[in-house]
């Protein structure tokens, strides 16, 4: 069975850019979620959405958005990049709205020059 | 592969010993905990999780215990393997009905033959 799969794997961008990470959910899962992660530090909380619909924010800027697409797999956007975005952003996917178990992807990686 | 957590602190066992992986939890109003497993390069894995109305949970080869007293969660592995070898990070729902994880810094476990 395919995991979450996650696009890019990495990627390098400059300061003032835009990118857009794509997340596969597992098949039958309608909640996906985004985490970012820095290396050195446990996840941090970006997005969820449940059936399409923003269910959860994390304290990020305006700067990064997210959707959920009919098929329910998602973007995340990030606008304005700066050297602090570098990081490992991670989707996630679970079958209900709220349990703690989550089926993570490998990342993608992302470095701002 | 990239490495996770490079100035975590380091949990140093023995093959076959068992460990034992604490972590302090910030919020209170938490009612679900959960503990994931990160090898390089890969997204985080569920292991385990429990229930603020359980203070001990088993599973294959580990145990989750929780103090809600001293806001304190552990993660015992038996008869640790080198597979064992990750970055362990606890992680905290706080609720609201939806899966956002407060994830903690982790700690690295490294198994020596």
């Amino acid at each position: 069975d395919a995991g979450v799969t996650q696009s890019p794997t990495h990627l390098i961008k400059t300061r003032g850019q835009h990118v857009t990470l794509r997340c596969s959910p597992i098949s039958g899962h309608k909640s996906v979620s985004w985490y970012q992660q820095v290396l050195g530090q446990g996840p941090q909380f970006i997005f969820q959405y449940y059936e399409k619909e923003e269910r959860g924010r994390g304290n990020f800027p305006d700067r990064f958005s997210a959707r959920q697409f009919p098929n329910y797999s998602s973007e995340l956007n990030v606008n304005a990049l700066l050297l602090g975005d570098s990081a490992l952003y991670l989707c996630a996917s679970s079958l209900g709205r709220d349990t703690g178990e989550l089926f993570f992807g490998e990342g993608s990686r992302l470095t701002v020059l | 592969g990239e490495s996770v957590g490079l100035h975590l602190p380091t949990l140093s066992v023995q093959e076959g010993d068992n460990s034992i992986i604490n972590c302090a939890y910030s919020n209170s109003a938490s009612d679900y905990f959960i503990w994931y497993k990160q090898e390089s390069g890969k997204g985080p894995q569920f292991i385990i999780d429990i229930r603020s109305n359980m203070d001990k949970r088993q599973g294959q080869r580990v145990t989750v215990l929780l103090n809600k007293t001293v806001k304190h969660l552990s993660l015992q592995i038996a008869a640790t393997q080198p597979g064992d070898s990750a970055v362990y990070f606890c992680a905290e729902n706080p609720g609201g009905g939806y899966n956002k994880l407060i994830f903690g810094a982790g700690t690295r476990l490294a198994v020596h033959p």
